[in-house]
């Protein structure tokens, strides 16, 4: 199973960006990075993911390093509805079960 | 409500007790998974259906747990002689599969389980 490594908290002001790394040494060509985040009592919610190149969508940004070893998930402007653990999962193509690892819980302050 | 369904949302139950979970996944969806987080934890994978075909088992999914999906539509997790250890909240996804194409799984609320 590929691995992420994520630390295991982080705290970030109100309406400041907050980036997100993740360590994927491992990974292979055909991984994808997906990020899903987690509100407390709730499943987890799809957040972005990529490949190859940075994405970005109305949630947030996907930084992949260039040799795919590490990503970032950016947070233009944290907001208390934020505040979730934030999982970085590798699912490989055509593949279709993806292993969460414990994720980066977020507190956002006001 | 077109999200995924998980009834109940909550469940007791005594030790040695069968129980089982039901999900309604998003309907035009033909992928579907188990997954089980424990306190703390990330969620872990259990098993994953393809319409009504169950491709992959976790070990994680001893003898006492078996799920199904009739029809390829909502799917059921029992377990059986429950354990406390088996205390979690069970959570159920689905996905719709293009080919390999990597896409969103969509998550339910999940059904929390205590055995007392």
């Amino acid at each position: 199973d590929a691995k992420t490594t994520q630390p295991n908290s982080m705290e970030s002001n109100e309406e400041e960006p907050v980036h997100l790394p993740c360590n994927h040494s491992t990974i292979s060509g055909t991984d994808y990075i997906h990020w899903y985040r987690q509100l407390p009592s709730q499943g987890p919610e799809y957040v972005i993911h990529g490949l190859t190149s940075n994405v970005n969508n109305r949630m947030a940004s996907l930084a992949i390093a260039e040799d795919r070893k590490s990503s970032t998930l950016i947070l233009h402007r944290a907001t208390l509805r934020d505040a979730a653990v934030y999982y970085c999962i590798l699912r490989v193509y055509n593949f279709n079960k993806f292993y969460f690892g414990s994720g980066t819980k977020l507190n956002v302050k006001p | 409500d077109t999200g995924v369904s998980q009834d109940p949302r909550h469940k007791i139950t005594k030790r040695g007790q069968n129980v089982t979970f039901r999900c309604d996944p998003i309907s035009e969806h033909n992928r579907l998974y188990w997954y089980r987080q424990t306190l703390g934890q990330g969620p872990e994978f259990l098993t994953y259906f393809q319409n009504e075909a169950q491709l992959e088992k976790s070990r994680l999914l001893s003898d006492r747990f078996s799920a199904e999906r009739p029809k390829g539509s909502f799917s059921t997790l029992e377990i059986q002689r429950t354990e406390q250890g088996d205390s979690a909240m069970y959570l159920c996804a689905s996905s719709q599969g293009r080919g390999g194409v990597n896409t969103e799984a969509f998550f339910g609320q999940g059904t929390r389980l205590t055995v007392v």
